[in-house]
């Protein structure tokens, strides 16, 4: 089945500092790509997804790259704000019936103000 | 607009009791699914219900087990519990058709003693 590991597991950055968060998987046949921040106490909220006819997308603050050679994507938080902190989730799905979603085991994001 | 709502928040189980954990999905979603969380993790699918049949089941035991109503809520079903099945349990719900964009719950967080 579908493995995805997403590095690094915290991440410490100073407000206004760009926060980059990386995830591989290994189903080559994965063609979506969401990413979720969850709060404490609350259920993952998306914030972006990318599907795997697009190498780059972007939505103000936030942007998601993939790479589907190397079988990799990348979150990437532009202008940190001490609300971005949180844990982000990164997870991969295919086509089929169910379109299950695989997750990263998180990143604890920490802005500093 | 009500997103997806579950219930109840919090309980607490003895080993080898029963639970019933419960969703409603958002408005104009018909599809469910259940993750379950454990602390410091990522989210694992459990299983995925559509028109009242369970579509996709992730590698869970049969003691769980789950059902959908005519109005696409939805129950989760735990049986002799066991302490590893202490978790924040999700509910998620996507749009009638399309397999995108699933919209989580707030979760139930079962503690088993």
């Amino acid at each position: 089945g579908e493995n995805v590991e997403q590095h690094p597991s915290t991440l410490s950055v100073q407000e206004g500092d760009s926060a980059v968060i990386k995830c591989t998987y290994s189903d080559s046949a994965s063609n979506y790509f969401p990413w979720y921040k969850q709060e404490l106490g609350k259920g993952p909220q998306l914030i972006i997804d990318i599907r795997s006819n697009v190498g780059e997308k972007k939505d103000q603050r936030i942007a998601v790259t993939l790479n589907k050679t190397a079988k990799h994507f990348s979150l990437h938080i532009t202008e940190t704000q001490p609300e971005d902190s949180a844990v982000y989730f990164c997870a991969a799905s295919k086509s089929g019936s169910a379109r299950q979603l695989t997750f990263g085991s998180g990143t604890q994001l920490t802005v500093l103000p | 607009d009500a997103g997806v709502t579950q219930s109840p928040t919090h309980l607490i189980k003895t080993r080898g009791q029963q639970v019933t954990l419960r969703c409603s999905p958002k408005s104009g979603h018909d599809t469910v699914s259940w993750y379950q969380q454990a602390l410091g993790q990522g989210p694992q699918f459990i299983f995925q219900y559509y028109e009242e049949e369970e579509r996709q089941r992730g590698n869970f035991p049969d003691r769980f087990s789950g059902h959908q109503f005519p109005n696409y809520s939805s129950e989760l079903n735990v049986n002799a519990l066991l302490l590893g099945d202490s978790a924040l349990y999700l509910c998620a719900s996507s749009p009638a058709g399309t397999h995108y964009g699933y919209t989580f719950g707030s979760g139930t967080r079962l503690t088993v003693v």
